[in-house]
């Protein structure tokens, strides 16, 4: 079935590197691709997602790159600060049986250290 | 704009026993997803409504269930409960589905069996 895989499961970094989490799916119908931050206790929050026509798509200190023939695609956090602590997750959908459902990878728990 | 609305936030039930859960999406959303998040198995699809149908269904058993209502409204049941029934909740409202467009979460039901 549909899968979606994430690495790594937790990640460290100091205040100001950079993080890089990546994700891997299974159906190559797939043609959506969100990024999903969810803090302690809270929902699920959009932070960036890209359509299967795009390579790249930027916002401020937030990446996203997908390779379409490789079925990959990555996070990238640069200047990275303590507010970005958090569990982030990536989720495929969009292919030909996943009409309204997202498929979410396992989540990757980031700590930044002051 | 009001956001998703889930309630109630917390219930404790016992083995056996059913229990239902409500969504009220954003204002003019028509899809309403449901989401199943545990610390072993992350964020798994459990069913996805759009204006009153089941679009699409995930790998539960019989025992969960949901409808939708004329307003968009929500609801999820969980009939003969488990101990592994134990969980956040979440749904997530969109216009027309998450194929393609931001899905919103709420803030979540937290299940605990006993």
């Amino acid at each position: 079935g549909e899968n979606v895989e994430q690495h790594p499961s937790t990640l460290s970094v100091q205040e100001g590197d950079s993080a890089v989490i990546k994700c891997t799916y299974s159906d190559s119908a797939s043609n959506y691709f969100p990024w999903y931050k969810q803090e302690l206790g809270k929902r699920p929050q959009l932070i960036i997602d890209i359509r299967s026509n795009v390579g790249e798509k930027k916002d401020q200190r937030i990446a996203v790159t997908l390779n379409k023939t490789a079925k990959h695609f990555s996070l990238h956090i640069t200047e990275t600060q303590p507010e970005d602590s958090a569990v982030y997750f990536c989720a495929a959908s969009g292919g030909s049986s996943n009409t309204g459902k997202l498929i979410f990878g396992q989540g990757t728990t980031l700590q930044v250290k002051p | 704009k009001a956001g998703v609305t889930q309630t109630p936030r917390y219930l404790i039930k016992t083995r056996g026993q059913q229990v239902t859960l409500s969504c009220s999406p954003i204002s003019g959303h028509r899809s309403v997803s449901w989401y199943q998040q545990t610390p072993g198995q992350g964020l798994q699809f459990l069913f996805e409504y759009f204006s009153e149908t089941q679009r699409n269904k995930g790998n539960f058993p019989g025992r969960f269930s949901g409808r939708q209502f004329s307003n968009s409204r929500s609801e999820m049941n969980v009939s003969t409960l488990e101990l592994g029934d134990s969980a956040l909740y979440l749904c997530a409202s969109s216009p027309q589905g998450v194929s393609n467009t931001e899905a919103f979460f709420g803030q979540g039901t937290r299940l605990t069996v006993v």
